[in-house]
């Protein structure tokens, strides 16, 4: 079936760091993908909506310049973490519609911000 | 905008026994519903969707139900299996290009043997 590839799968990064994410469309092209945070023992939540080509469209809430994303190719999103905090460690996980109009998911990402 | 409610929050059962989680949704534009499974530290897993066309759908120990009219779809897990033990996600999107899948909160799902 249709793959999402997500790295990395675990960060540790200091206070202040910037963190890049990569979601990856491995046997299919996305035109749009999808950028949820998931705090433990909750709901993902949707942050923004990538799309080739063009800016992403953020959630009410979401600051822009703090999780930058970049959807340079078909195939390839990239989430950024600017300026780090301890209050961004999260679970970021991305997804990508695929074939039959199913979303496929990513892996996830593991941020922990000391 | 989307908003899925979903009920109840934990589920305990015993193994054999049937589970039954619902989620009602406010956005009568929406025409795709999915289940996903979520075991800890890892990444939702579609187990069945059903879309507005039809108002049940069954796959083995799953079955979905989708009630248009009233807005509510429910999944429906029987002979449950300590295996089933998990945290289970409703959504619901339009699923148009460019649409995102909005998700309950979850329903923690416990099987005991």
């Amino acid at each position: 079936g249709a793959v999402v590839s997500q790295h990395p799968s675990r960060v540790i990064c200091k206070s202040g760091t910037s963190v890049k994410i990569e979601c990856r469309s491995l046997d299919f092209q996305a035109t749009t993908m999808f950028w949820y945070r998931q705090f433990p023992k909750q709901s993902l939540m949707l942050m923004a909506t990538s799309n080739e080509g063009s800016k992403a469209t953020y959630e009410q809430g979401v600051e822009k310049d703090k999780f930058l994303i970049n959807h340079a190719s078909l195939t390839l999103s990239t989430l950024t973490v600017t300026s780090a905090h301890p209050e961004d460690s999260s679970f970021y996980i991305c997804s990508a519609r695929g074939p039959e109009n199913i979303q496929y998911f990513g892996a996830g990402t593991r941020l922990s911000v000391l | 905008g989307e908003n899925v409610e979903q009920h109840p929050s934990t589920l305990s059962v015993q193994e054999g026994d049937s589970a039954v989680i619902k989620c009602t949704y406010s956005d009568s534009a929406s025409n795709y519903f999915p289940w996903y499974k979520q075991e800890l530290g890892k990444r939702p897993q579609l187990i069945i969707d059903i879309r507005s066309n039809v108002g049940e759908k069954k796959d083995q120990r799953i079955a979905v139900t989708l009630n248009k009219t009233a807005k509510h779809f429910s999944l429906h897990i029987t002979e449950t299996q300590p295996e089933d033990s998990a945290v289970y996600f409703c959504a619901a999107t339009a699923n148009q290009a460019g649409t995102a899948l909005i998700f309950g909160k979850g329903t923690t799902l416990s099987v005991s043997s």
